[in-house]
Protein backbone atom coordinates (compact mmCIF):
# COMPACT_ATOMS: atom_id res chain seq x y z
CA UNK A 1 0.00 0.00 0.00
CA UNK A 2 1.20 3.64 -1.61
CA UNK A 3 1.76 5.23 2.09
CA UNK A 4 3.49 8.72 3.17
CA UNK A 5 4.45 9.34 6.42
CA UNK A 6 5.50 12.99 7.96
CA UNK A 7 6.32 14.28 11.51
CA UNK A 8 3.22 16.33 12.77
CA UNK A 9 5.35 19.03 13.43
CA UNK A 10 9.15 20.85 13.43
CA UNK A 11 10.41 23.78 14.35
CA UNK A 12 13.57 26.66 13.74
CA UNK A 13 14.56 30.28 14.70
CA UNK A 14 14.05 32.84 12.18
CA UNK A 15 17.08 32.94 9.61
CA UNK A 16 18.08 29.50 10.32
CA UNK A 17 17.62 26.53 8.01
CA UNK A 18 14.93 23.25 8.40
CA UNK A 19 14.84 20.19 6.93
CA UNK A 20 11.54 18.56 6.70
CA UNK A 21 11.06 14.45 6.36
CA UNK A 22 8.94 12.80 3.89
CA UNK A 23 8.64 8.45 4.11
CA UNK A 24 7.67 6.45 1.15
CA UNK A 25 6.08 3.50 2.49
CA UNK A 26 8.31 -0.41 1.71
CA UNK A 27 8.83 -1.07 -2.04
CA UNK A 28 7.84 2.30 -2.75
CA UNK A 29 11.59 3.88 -2.48
CA UNK A 30 11.68 5.09 -6.31
CA UNK A 31 8.61 7.14 -6.21
CA UNK A 32 9.18 10.27 -6.95
CA UNK A 33 7.32 12.96 -4.43
CA UNK A 34 5.60 16.78 -4.82
CA UNK A 35 5.82 19.18 -1.98
CA UNK A 36 3.33 21.28 -1.37
CA UNK A 37 2.95 24.45 1.51
CA UNK A 38 -0.24 25.38 2.81
CA UNK A 39 0.10 29.01 4.85
CA UNK A 40 -2.97 29.62 7.39
CA UNK A 41 -6.32 30.19 5.74
CA UNK A 42 -4.76 29.70 2.44
CA UNK A 43 -5.03 27.18 -0.31
CA UNK A 44 -1.86 24.81 -0.91
CA UNK A 45 0.50 26.04 -3.32
CA UNK A 46 3.23 23.69 -5.38
CA UNK A 47 6.73 23.81 -4.23
CA UNK A 48 8.48 21.20 -6.35
CA UNK A 49 8.57 18.07 -8.08
CA UNK A 50 11.46 15.53 -6.07
CA UNK A 51 13.15 12.72 -7.95
CA UNK A 52 14.42 9.55 -6.06
CA UNK A 53 17.75 10.93 -7.16
CA UNK A 54 17.47 14.25 -5.44
CA UNK A 55 16.78 15.95 -8.98
CA UNK A 56 14.02 18.45 -8.79
CA UNK A 57 11.82 20.68 -10.35
CA UNK A 58 10.92 24.20 -8.56
CA UNK A 59 7.48 25.11 -9.26
CA UNK A 60 6.65 28.68 -10.76
CA UNK A 61 7.80 31.92 -8.53
CA UNK A 62 9.53 29.33 -5.72
CA UNK A 63 12.54 31.03 -4.15
CA UNK A 64 15.80 29.63 -4.11
CA UNK A 65 15.66 29.24 -0.40
CA UNK A 66 13.33 25.99 -0.83
CA UNK A 67 15.30 22.46 -2.02
CA UNK A 68 14.90 18.88 -1.89
CA UNK A 69 16.88 15.91 -1.68
CA UNK A 70 16.35 12.09 -1.41
CA UNK A 71 18.25 9.38 0.32
CA UNK A 72 16.35 5.87 0.12
CA UNK A 73 12.64 5.92 0.77
CA UNK A 74 13.62 9.20 2.52
CA UNK A 75 12.32 12.61 0.27
CA UNK A 76 13.51 16.26 2.19
CA UNK A 77 12.70 19.35 1.95
CA UNK A 78 14.57 22.16 3.10
CA UNK A 79 13.97 25.74 4.06
CA UNK A 80 16.89 28.05 4.24
CA UNK A 81 16.96 31.20 6.17
CA UNK A 82 13.72 31.00 7.17
CA UNK A 83 11.29 33.75 7.13
CA UNK A 84 7.91 34.32 9.53
CA UNK A 85 5.97 33.85 6.02
CA UNK A 86 7.27 29.87 6.42
CA UNK A 87 5.31 29.03 8.95
CA UNK A 88 2.71 26.92 7.60
CA UNK A 89 1.65 23.57 6.91
CA UNK A 90 4.03 21.05 4.53
CA UNK A 91 2.75 18.45 2.71
CA UNK A 92 4.11 15.59 0.35
CA UNK A 93 2.43 13.71 -2.19
CA UNK A 94 3.08 11.19 -4.37
CA UNK A 95 0.67 8.97 -7.42
CA UNK A 96 0.74 5.97 -8.65
CA UNK A 97 -2.05 4.43 -11.17
CA UNK A 98 -5.57 5.55 -9.90
CA UNK A 99 -4.24 6.78 -7.30
CA UNK A 100 -3.13 10.31 -5.65
CA UNK A 101 -1.39 10.22 -1.97
CA UNK A 102 -0.88 12.92 0.51
CA UNK A 103 0.99 12.45 3.60
CA UNK A 104 -0.20 13.59 7.23
CA UNK A 105 1.69 17.13 6.78
CA UNK A 106 4.06 19.14 9.27
CA UNK A 107 3.49 21.95 10.70
CA UNK A 108 6.56 24.27 10.51
CA UNK A 109 6.67 26.62 13.19
CA UNK A 110 9.18 29.62 12.91
CA UNK A 111 10.55 30.90 16.35
CA UNK B 1 -1.26 32.60 -16.64
CA UNK B 2 -2.95 29.20 -15.24
CA UNK B 3 -6.39 29.52 -13.42
CA UNK B 4 -8.33 27.14 -11.29
CA UNK B 5 -11.54 28.71 -10.15
CA UNK B 6 -14.71 26.97 -8.02
CA UNK B 7 -17.81 27.18 -7.60
CA UNK B 8 -21.11 25.69 -6.54
CA UNK B 9 -20.01 25.27 -2.62
CA UNK B 10 -22.65 25.69 -0.12
CA UNK B 11 -24.89 24.05 3.01
CA UNK B 12 -26.93 20.74 2.10
CA UNK B 13 -28.86 18.32 4.14
CA UNK B 14 -27.15 14.54 4.92
CA UNK B 15 -28.57 12.60 2.05
CA UNK B 16 -28.81 15.68 -0.73
CA UNK B 17 -26.47 16.26 -3.89
CA UNK B 18 -24.39 19.23 -4.84
CA UNK B 19 -22.48 19.61 -7.95
CA UNK B 20 -19.01 21.68 -8.01
CA UNK B 21 -17.47 23.57 -10.92
CA UNK B 22 -13.60 24.20 -11.51
CA UNK B 23 -13.23 26.52 -14.42
CA UNK B 24 -9.51 26.32 -15.97
CA UNK B 25 -7.81 29.46 -17.71
CA UNK B 26 -4.63 29.70 -19.07
CA UNK B 27 -4.23 25.90 -20.53
CA UNK B 28 -6.50 23.45 -21.70
CA UNK B 29 -8.12 20.63 -18.89
CA UNK B 30 -8.75 17.77 -21.51
CA UNK B 31 -4.95 18.07 -21.95
CA UNK B 32 -4.29 17.04 -18.51
CA UNK B 33 -5.17 15.00 -14.96
CA UNK B 34 -7.08 16.86 -13.45
CA UNK B 35 -8.20 16.16 -9.70
CA UNK B 36 -10.13 16.65 -6.85
CA UNK B 37 -8.48 16.98 -3.44
CA UNK B 38 -10.47 18.31 -0.01
CA UNK B 39 -9.77 19.33 3.58
CA UNK B 40 -11.59 18.64 6.32
CA UNK B 41 -11.73 21.66 9.22
CA UNK B 42 -8.75 21.38 10.90
CA UNK B 43 -7.36 18.16 9.12
CA UNK B 44 -4.99 17.30 6.10
CA UNK B 45 -5.79 16.86 2.36
CA UNK B 46 -7.20 14.79 1.24
CA UNK B 47 -7.08 12.85 -2.55
CA UNK B 48 -10.87 12.55 -3.83
CA UNK B 49 -11.14 11.76 -7.58
CA UNK B 50 -8.85 12.56 -10.54
CA UNK B 51 -9.83 11.82 -14.28
CA UNK B 52 -6.82 11.22 -17.09
CA UNK B 53 -6.63 13.47 -20.44
CA UNK B 54 -7.77 10.22 -21.92
CA UNK B 55 -11.49 10.12 -20.02
CA UNK B 56 -10.18 7.49 -17.42
CA UNK B 57 -11.53 8.07 -13.72
CA UNK B 58 -10.79 6.84 -10.39
CA UNK B 59 -11.93 7.54 -6.77
CA UNK B 60 -11.00 7.48 -3.07
CA UNK B 61 -13.02 4.45 -1.30
CA UNK B 62 -14.73 7.13 0.81
CA UNK B 63 -16.13 8.41 -2.56
CA UNK B 64 -16.80 5.61 -4.52
CA UNK B 65 -19.95 5.14 -6.05
CA UNK B 66 -21.19 8.74 -4.75
CA UNK B 67 -19.40 11.21 -6.40
CA UNK B 68 -18.31 11.30 -9.88
CA UNK B 69 -16.06 13.32 -12.13
CA UNK B 70 -16.59 14.91 -15.08
CA UNK B 71 -15.49 17.55 -17.60
CA UNK B 72 -16.95 19.83 -19.93
CA UNK B 73 -14.26 20.35 -23.06
CA UNK B 74 -16.01 23.04 -24.94
CA UNK B 75 -16.36 25.27 -21.54
CA UNK B 76 -13.11 23.99 -20.15
CA UNK B 77 -14.28 23.06 -16.46
CA UNK B 78 -14.09 20.20 -14.31
CA UNK B 79 -16.52 18.90 -12.34
CA UNK B 80 -17.71 17.30 -9.27
CA UNK B 81 -21.08 15.88 -8.85
CA UNK B 82 -21.21 14.70 -5.05
CA UNK B 83 -24.58 12.32 -3.96
CA UNK B 84 -25.30 10.94 -1.03
CA UNK B 85 -23.65 13.09 0.94
CA UNK B 86 -22.99 12.56 4.44
CA UNK B 87 -21.55 14.88 7.41
CA UNK B 88 -18.08 13.53 6.87
CA UNK B 89 -18.25 14.95 3.14
CA UNK B 90 -17.43 18.52 5.25
CA UNK B 91 -14.79 19.85 3.83
CA UNK B 92 -13.30 22.78 1.44
CA UNK B 93 -13.03 21.08 -2.20
CA UNK B 94 -10.24 22.25 -3.87
CA UNK B 95 -9.52 21.26 -8.09
CA UNK B 96 -6.18 20.35 -9.18
CA UNK B 97 -3.94 20.35 -12.06
CA UNK B 98 -1.51 17.70 -12.91
CA UNK B 99 1.58 18.81 -13.76
CA UNK B 100 2.86 16.60 -16.73
CA UNK B 101 6.82 17.35 -17.59
CA UNK B 102 8.26 15.64 -21.05
CA UNK B 103 5.57 12.71 -20.35
CA UNK B 104 6.39 12.25 -16.47
CA UNK B 105 4.03 13.46 -13.65
CA UNK B 106 4.61 16.06 -11.47
CA UNK B 107 2.34 16.07 -9.05
CA UNK B 108 -0.31 19.12 -8.61
CA UNK B 109 1.16 22.01 -10.43
CA UNK B 110 -1.58 24.36 -9.93
CA UNK B 111 -4.65 24.77 -7.07
CA UNK B 112 -7.87 26.36 -7.01
CA UNK B 113 -8.79 28.87 -4.41
CA UNK B 114 -11.51 26.03 -2.35
CA UNK B 115 -15.06 25.72 -2.64
CA UNK B 116 -16.23 24.91 1.20
CA UNK B 117 -18.59 22.17 1.28
CA UNK B 118 -21.04 21.95 4.49
CA UNK B 119 -23.35 18.77 5.14
CA UNK B 120 -25.44 19.12 8.03
CA UNK B 121 -29.13 19.22 9.29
Amino acid sequence: QLVLTQSPSASASLGASVKLTCTLSSGHSSYAIAWHQQQPEKGPRYLMKLNSDGSHIKGDGIPDRFSGSSSGAERYLTVSSLQSEDEADYYCQTWGTGIRVFGGGTKLSVL
Amino acid sequence: EVQLVESGGGLVQPGGSLRLSCAASGFTVSNNYMNWVRQAPGKGLEWVSVIYSGGGTFYADSVKGRFTISRDNSKNTLFLQMNSLRAEDTAVYYCAREGDYSGDLAGFDYWGQGALVTVSS
